[in-house]
């Protein structure tokens, strides 16, 4: 089964206006963290935003906020006031376990354009 | 957080040649990731590298396939070997950063395409 899935594999949102990438996982670790990722044509993976599954408040960093829903098993990102330079690939990743050890697993990305 | 520098950031390879691609941590490390992007997917983990010790790989991963090497805590080097067109892909290093080392931080990537 599907650790991470990313339903929408393309997303198209206007200039300015606020864009929900959705994300769904599974796990059945009660300790796990969700990241969400910005993968720009250049081929670089930009850390945007993390979610600890004990942390009460939804984690916002900027005009990037994650909807966390644990009993929903979702974490959806929120860009709010999007710009042309959101375009970009977007991924969303878990990681389980309290170990420290950073291996992530990682959904199959949505594609976001950002028209003017 | 951690900057790290990775090269090459692209290359065109013949196929049964092999390419190292280096990793370069401005900070010490305990443990450094090595993915693999195929055109088109999402990240795969390759292996662990750990300093002083055998790289722990990922099912699908073999060590003649994809040696590493971990001299330092700042330092690591992934070799594709005996490449074909398959191994075509972005290939990123990345360590543990930020508080509690909660995040993955990622290199620039190396972009390889084995004609």
């Amino acid at each position: 089964a599907q650790k991470i899935t990313q339903t929408q594999p393309g997303m198209f949102v206007q200039e300015k206006e606020a864009v929900t990438l959705d994300c769904t996982y599974d796990t059945s670790d009660p300790s796990y963290g969700l990241f969400w990722y910005k993968q720009p044509s250049s081929g670089e993976m930009i850390f945007l935003i993390y979610q600890g599954s004990y942390d009460q408040q939804n984690a916002t960093e900027g005009r990037y906020s994650l909807n966390f829903q644990k009993a929903r098993k979702s974490a959806n990102l929120v860009i709010s006031a999007s710009q042309l330079g959101d375009s970009a690939m977007y991924f969303c990743a878990m990681r389980e376990g309290n170990t420290g050890f950073q291996k992530l697993v990682f959904g199959t990305g949505t594609r976001l354009l950002v028209s003017p | 957080s951690a900057v790290i520098s990775q090269k090459p950031s692209r290359d065109i390879c013949q196929r049964g040649t092999s390419l190292t691609i280096q990793c370069q941590v401005d900070s010490q490390v305990t443990m450094m990731f090595w993915y693999r992007q195929q055109p088109g997917q999402s990240l795969t983990l390759i292996a662990t590298a750990n300093q002083g010790s055998e790289a722990t790989y990922e099912s699908g991963f073999v060590i003649d396939k994809f040696p590493i090497s971990r001299p330092n805590l700042t330092f690591s080097t992934l070799t594709v070997s005996n490449m074909s067109p398959e191994d075509s892909s972005i290939y990123l290093c990345s360590v543990g950063a930020g508080a509690g080392a909660n995040v993955l931080t990622f290199g620039a990537g190396s972009r390889l395409t084995v004609l």
